[in-house]
């Protein structure tokens, strides 16, 4: 299985600064047939499921507000928060879907400073 | 817009089973497989398995062998997921999600395992 793991565990920012996540994957995620990577960011806030906000280490998903961007290749990635906000307070989770059984991060719980 | 939505919160004792649904619209169904994910209270997800829309075939988490099912019915776009043999370890909220590698998540169904 490949084993996912985030960094920091949690991590408190200023009102409009920068947030950085980052993620490792104990084997690669990219396929070189396409030169994807099989990486995927997601947003969970309290009482709710998880919301997809990257997809392919650095697509955004419709509806995802452009401070949020992903990026890196093979084994490690990061997502990044341009400009903090309130409403981003959550725990985000980095997963791969390059091969079953998919496997995510532990998690990183993000808090405003 | 796509949508997925589960069944309700179920109480099981040890030893029962759990059978949840998950109704999708918005979408093609058989063009898409379904995930099945739990979550544990405090914890990250956790894969247990994927079942096509179009032809029922599965891929099931090695932890989760012999005790899951995943099913499907393409005349009412539904899937299920049965768990035998719970614990109080199978606590947790269950969810289904349309699955193109990244995940788009139903509401969620809570299963308590308690005797």
């Amino acid at each position: 299985d490949i084993v996912m793991t985030q960094s920091p565990d949690s991590l408190a920012v200023s009102l409009g600064e920068r947030a950085t996540i980052n993620c490792k994957s104990s084997q690669t995620v990219l396929y070189s047939s396409n030169n994807k990577n099989y990486l995927a960011w997601y947003q969970q806030k309290p009482g709710q499921p998880p919301r997809v906000l990257i997809s392919w280490a650095s697509t955004r998903e419709s509806g995802v507000p452009d401070r949020f961007s992903g990026s890196g290749s093979g084994t490690d990635f990061t997502l990044t928060i341009s400009s903090l906000q309130g409403e981003d307070v959550a725990v985000y989770y980095c997963q791969q879907y390059h091969s079953t059984p998919y496997t995510f991060g532990q998690g990183t719980k993000l808090e405003i400073k | 817009q796509v949508q997925l939505v589960q069944s309700g919160a179920e109480v099981k004792k040890p030893g029962a089973s759990v059978k949840v649904s998950c109704k999708a619209s918005g979408y093609t169904f058989t063009n898409y497989g379904i995930s099945w994910l739990r979550q544990a209270p405090g914890q990250g997800p956790e894969w247990m398995g994927w079942i096509s829309g179009y032809d029922g075939n599965t891929i099931y988490a090695e932890k989760f062998q012999g005790r899951v099912s995943m099913t499907t019915d393409t005349s009412t776009n539904t899937a299920y997921m049965e768990l035998r043999s719970l614990t109080s370890d199978d606590t947790a909220v269950y969810y289904c999600a349309r699955d193109e590698g990244w995940l788009k998540w139903g509401q969620g169904t809570l299963v308590t395992v308690s005797s």
